[in-house]
């Protein structure tokens, strides 16, 4: 079935180490997106790609990094220098076709990290 | 630059109420997307509707309908005869085609209620 994938559903990791969140679509969307949620707070954007080999920082990128090397895989390290990274990680994906920019979203089902 | 505004941070009313959860949003562009996703519990984002810029029929599906106002720069979302399987956080997003074509801003979220 296509959707996306994203793996671990917990993570637990000590302070000051560096870790990856993957996710895997097999949708065949150009577009993939990066996004952390607070406990009671809405969906805050991190990173973003349009295209393999490109993204975009979005409004909270500090302490975060990614990479697109395959159209399938969009991977998210939330480094040391990330000060509050306990939060829930929710990726998702978009075809950017011309008659596709009006197409939804469709999301993994998250990561929790909780970093002691 | 793109913003979604949901001042509607909690919502609680008793089952089999009408309930309608605010969207407002800002553009500079003059095309531009409008979606409504539904997060229950389990943390997924389920999409329920979207509608392009030049669209501004109102929907209904079953007991949900969508308002949209482009002289009001609103998108709002109503729920009729509201159930308890209605409980959830709802997130309305918007996309622009041009400023930041592919990138999707979230409002904050409404957190629905509906007791027995």
């Amino acid at each position: 079935d296509g959707g996306i994938t994203q793996s671990p559903k917990y993570l637990f990791r000590k302070e000051g180490q560096n870790v990856t969140l993957s996710c895997e679509q097999n949708l065949n969307h150009d577009a993939m997106y990066w996004y952390r949620q607070d406990p009671g707070q809405g969906l805050r954007l991190i990173y973003y790609s349009q295209i393999v080999n490109d993204f975009q920082k979005g409004d909270i990128a500090e302490g975060y990094s990614v990479s697109r090397e395959k159209k399938e895989s969009f991977p998210l390290t939330v480094t040391s220098a990330q000060k509050n990274p306990t939060a829930f990680y929710l990726c998702a994906s978009r075809p950017t076709g011309d008659f596709d920019m009006n197409t939804e979203a469709f999301f993994g089902q998250g990561t929790r990290l909780t970093v002691v | 630059a793109q913003k979604v505004t949901q001042a509607q941070t909690e919502i609680s009313v008793v089952e089999k109420e009408d309930v309608t959860l605010d969207c407002v949003y800002e553009t500079r562009d003059t095309t531009y997307y409008l979606f409504w996703y539904k997060q229950p519990p389990s943390g997924e984002l389920v999409f329920l509707i979207r509608r392009n810029s030049f669209d501004e029929q109102n929907e209904i599906s079953g007991r949900y309908s969508w308002n949209f106002q482009k002289s009001t720069s609103s998108f709002n979302f109503t729920i009729t005869a509201s159930q308890v399987v209605d409980s959830a956080v709802y997130f309305c997003a918007l996309s622009e085609a041009w400023s930041s074509a592919s990138k999707i801003i979230f409002g904050s979220g409404t957190r629905l209620s509906i007791r027995p």
